[in-house]
């Protein structure tokens, strides 16, 4: 069974700081992979996606995560923060290795940019 | 592009009553949908898959007569959750599958039940 662990439910920066939300995964298939945002009292936004190909993938906002297989790992990144980053984030690998199926969803992180 | 709505955005009930949520992709057509449950504070648990013209797929753990699923169009997916409980309080998100087989969630509906 596929699983999703983020590492850190809250991470704290301030403004222009560089951003590091881990995620690792867990799939007994290749699996599909991504990051969605969430504003309070909204629904997810999909930042960025991995499904094949290039490892290193480029989303919204400036955002970008790499896929390493070897590390089990699809941590998000940005290398300036800004106040409008401040959100929940969730790390989520799609259920039996396929886009458009059910996603399992890590615990998020909470993001915090301070001025 | 890659809309999906839910209505209400809110819903305030009594215990006992039923409540209907509903999921519509605005601009695309969706075979499958998905309905989530989120808990305060916690991440998104999936309840069950809803196909186009067929009986959804339930989790384990989700009762199917309590939360009764019906996706009569391919725009159009509909959660009713039967003899509302506070326990049944929760924000529930649903989700489409459109182009390139991305899921779009709809923006959430919460339902308190007093």
């Amino acid at each position: 069974a596929q699983s999703v662990t983020q590492l850190g439910s809250h991470v704290s920066v301030s403004e222009g700081a560089l951003v590091l939300l881990r995620c690792n995964y867990s799939s007994s298939v290749p699996p599909y992979l991504f990051w969605y945002v969430q504003y309070p009292n909204q629904g997810l936004q999909l930042l960025l996606k991995y499904t094949t190909g290039a490892t290193l993938v480029k989303g919204i906002n400036g955002f970008e995560a790499e896929f390493k297989k070897s590390e089990t790992s699809f941590h998000l990144t940005k290398p300036s923060a800004h106040m409008s980053d401040a959100a929940e984030y969730f790390c989520a690998v799609s259920d039996y290795g396929q886009a458009g199926t059910a996603l399992i969803f890590g615990k998020g992180t909470t993001l915090s940019v301070s001025s | 592009g890659a809309v999906v709505s839910q209505h209400p955005s809110w819903v305030i009930c009594k215990s006992g009553t039923s409540v209907k949520i509903e999921c519509r992709s605005l601009d695309f057509q969706a075979t499958t949908m998905f309905w989530y449950r989120q808990f305060p504070k916690q991440s998104l648990m999936l309840m069950a898959t809803s196909n186009e013209g067929s009986k959804a797929t339930y989790e384990q753990g989700v009762e199917k007569d309590k939360f009764l699923i019906n996706h009569a169009s391919l725009t159009l997916s509909t959660l009713t959750v039967t003899s509302a409980h506070p326990e049944d309080s929760s924000f529930y998100i649903c989700s489409a599958v459109g182009n390139q087989e991305t899921q779009y969630f709809g923006p959430g509906t919460r339902l308190l039940v007093l």
